[in-house]
């Protein structure tokens, strides 16, 4: 079993919809989620952290954590062509003193048609 | 502030040459890692330093690969002798004591 899931799409969505990512994680252990956007040819770009249960909310975007359902969700409203790339779930869970080691998924695939 | 610098950004190279990659930190970030991102195993952490001192290196492949941290402005990750199937973006990423990483633009490495 892969410790942090995603589906890789693609997610094909018309502009203005809600795009919605989903990503479970293995390890109970886990503290600390983050999502990342990486538009084709460049680096991953850091867009929304989450530590605790709930909804956090910026701009656009919302991310959702379910740590009883090892579950953690982006909402992405009012999508725009721009926002077409591939978005990475990421996961930290500590080992002894890694305490700074992320685990990535393999990202999903966001497509916003015009 | 100037973000995560790498170089060089492409590098072309033939089977058993030495390659070797350069990171330059965000100012005041105390973690750095080293990445390597292909279609087929996604984004893979190869190694990654606090303070300077490799904490984890058991992403690293094999003993062909190396990486040094000598100050905290500077990293290097080398590949000696480099296959073809080193061939991936490398991508260098810092953080300061939280867990949120700050990418640099990558290396695109190519090994024929």
């Amino acid at each position: 079993q892969k410790e942090v899931e995603q589906n890789s799409g693609p997610l094909s969505v018309p502009e203005g919809a809600i795009a919605s990512l989903n990503c479970t994680y293995s390890d109970r252990g886990s503290q600390s989620f983050f999502w990342y956007r990486q538009y084709s040819g460049k680096s991953p770009e850091l867009i929304m952290s989450i530590y605790s249960n709930g909804d956090k909310e910026d701009g656009r975007f919302t991310a959702q954590l379910n740590k009883a359902s090892q579950y953690v969700s982006l909402l992405i409203r009012d999508s725009q062509p721009s926002d077409s790339a591939t978005y990475l779930c990421a996961v930290n869970t500590p080992y002894g003193g890694a305490t700074n080691k992320l685990i990535f998924g393999t990202g999903t695939l966001l497509a916003v048609q015009p | 502030d100037a973000g995560v610098i790498q170089s060089p950004r492409h590098e072309v190279t033939e089977m058993g040459q030495e390659v070797t990659l350069r990171c330059k930190p965000i100012s005041g970030h105390d973690y750095l890692f080293w990445y390597r991102q292909t279609m087929m195993r996604g984004l893979e952490l190869l190694i990654y330093f606090n303070n300077n001192v490799p904490i984890d290196d058991s992403g690293m492949p094999e003993d062909r690969f190396s990486a040094k941290m000598p100050n905290a402005s500077f990293s290097t990750l080398k590949i000696q002798p480099s296959e073809p199937r080193d061939s991936a973006v490398y991508f260098c990423a810092s953080s300061f004591t939280t867990y949120e990483q700050y990418f640099g633009p990558g290396t695109r490495l190519t090994v024929t």
